[in-house]
């Protein structure tokens, strides 16, 4: 079974810092990879894809990467935001399969 | 669009009920995903669906789970009976299909007493 670890478990940043969060599969055989943040009591809410025949996916101040050969991905937040804090979700696919392992997650505060 | 709606947001129902979770995916996608988030083991797939039919349901816990999706715009999530360690938030989520990006419910909020 595929096992996602998260790393940090919590992460606390002053307003404005870079920062950036770590995932990684033990199998490294990953097809598709998404990014999540969850907000306390809510749903997850998709920030990146990154499909089989990609590296890398930016969006606004998000920057995903995933090295496929390692089995690792970083979500790369640039000038952090008080209201970039929830928790962060990697999850990712096998080939030929449909569903997502998720990691435990990484619970982001940005210190205003 | 609306998004993934789910239905009820929360139940609170006693050991050895019935209990009937909703979703209706996102028009025009034809894979839709039901999850299971407790805090001691994290966010698991229970079974996902495409074009209607159920794919993978190696993620459901036992006899006492089913689920079905008699059409495209509507899936249940059934236990039957229901027991305290069922206590969890379970999402609903959609995508175009196999290797798209998937999109979450808010989640019901199951407590079992």
């Amino acid at each position: 079974k595929q096992e996602v670890t998260q790393i940090p478990a919590a992460l606390s940043v002053p307003e404005g810092e870079n920062l950036v969060l770590n995932c990684s599969f033990t199998d490294s055989a990953i097809y598709n990879l998404q990014w999540f943040r969850q907000d306390p009591g809510k749903g997850l809410t998709s920030l990146l894809l990154i499909q089989s025949s990609q590296r890398e996916q930016t969006s606004g101040r998000l920057n995903a990467s995933l090295d496929k050969s390692s089995g690792r991905s970083t979500l790369y937040i640039a000038a952090s935001q008080p209201g970039d804090s929830a928790t962060y979700l990697c999850a990712g696919s096998r080939t030929g399969a449909n569903n997502l392992f998720f990691g435990t997650g990484t619970r982001l505060t940005v210190i205003p | 669009d609306a998004g993934v709606i789910q239905s009820p947001r929360h139940e609170v129902t006693e050991m050895g009920q019935e209990v009937t979770l909703r979703c209706k995916p996102i028009s025009g996608h034809n894979s839709l995903f039901w999850y299971r988030q407790t805090m001691m083991r994290g966010l698991e797939l229970l079974i996902y669906f495409n074009n209607n039919v159920p794919i993978d349901d190696s993620g459901m816990p036992e006899d006492r789970f089913s689920a079905k999706m008699p059409n495209a715009s509507f899936s249940t999530l059934k236990i039957q009976p229901s027991e305290p360690r069922d206590s969890a938030v379970y999402f609903c989520a959609s995508a175009q299909g196999a290797a798209y990006e998937q999109y979450f419910g808010p989640g019901t909020r199951l407590t079992v007493t």
